[in-house]
């Protein structure tokens, strides 16, 4: 069965360090999203991206975020300069139609520890 | 704005009882609506999900959700728990409207006992 991919697993940095969280979307899929999950609250949406940029973004998507799809394949979210308030589990996700009515996959996520 | 509230943080069910996890949504519209599980360690997987139709909908490992349009809800029910449902549920909705992204309530953390 396909699935979304995420690496790695549990990245703990320090504060003021640059973070690459990475994703391998489904291959026919066309819409890839992050969003991220601070302990104990609720999944909140970062970004949507469709053919080659940014969708949609939240208030959370700051200028210290960005995505890219380097590649056919990699779905990635880069934090500029980590803070404290960034630790968070960080989930790819995406869909193959131009509804809700496609499926979201999501993958199982990429924990982030700030110190 | 479009919400999502799931009243319940934390709900303990004894194994083979029934099970309902609520859930209200404040839209514009009649939105989609999605119940999603997150197992320990694990990514979100669909339960199931309403677009229209009939209200019941059946989803998988049992689930299934009833849409009530006049209380803003989609309660998730299953009706014998097992052991291995124990969780991270979480209730999303969305709009018919390109890639709007969904909008996920704070979850609903089940445990389940012997």
């Amino acid at each position: 069965e396909p699935e979304v991919t995420q690496t790695p697993s549990h990245q703990v940095t320090q504060m003021g360090q640059e973070v690459i969280l990475r994703c391998v979307p489904i291959s026919n899929h066309l819409y890839f999203y992050w969003y991220r999950q601070i302990l104990g609250q609720k999944v909140e949406f970062l970004v949507s991206f469709y053919n080659n940029e940014i969708s949609e973004k939240s208030e959370i998507f700051d200028d210290q975020f960005s995505v890219e799809r380097p590649d056919g394949s990699n779905f990635t979210l880069k934090i500029r300069s980590t803070k404290l308030e960034d630790s968070a589990m960080y989930f790819c996700a995406s869909r193959a139609g131009t509804t809700n009515t496609g499926e979201l996959f999501f993958g199982e996520g990429s924990r982030l520890t700030v110190l | 704005a479009q919400s999502v509230t799931q009243p319940d943080i934390h709900i303990t069910v004894s194994e083979g009882a029934s099970l309902e996890l609520r859930c209200n949504y404040s839209y514009g519209a009649t939105p989609y609506l999605f119940w999603y599980v997150q197992s320990p360690g694990q990514g979100l997987q669909l339960l199931l999900k309403y677009f229209s139709g009939d209200t019941l909908v059946q989803g998988i490992k049992g689930f299934e959700a009833e849409f009530k349009r006049s209380q803003s809800s989609f309660n998730l029910r299953k009706p014998s728990v097992h052991w291995s449902d124990a969780a991270e549920y979480f209730c999303a909705v969305g709009l018919y409207s390109g890639n709007t992204p969904l909008v996920f309530g704070k979850g609903t953390r089940l445990s389940v006992i012997a």
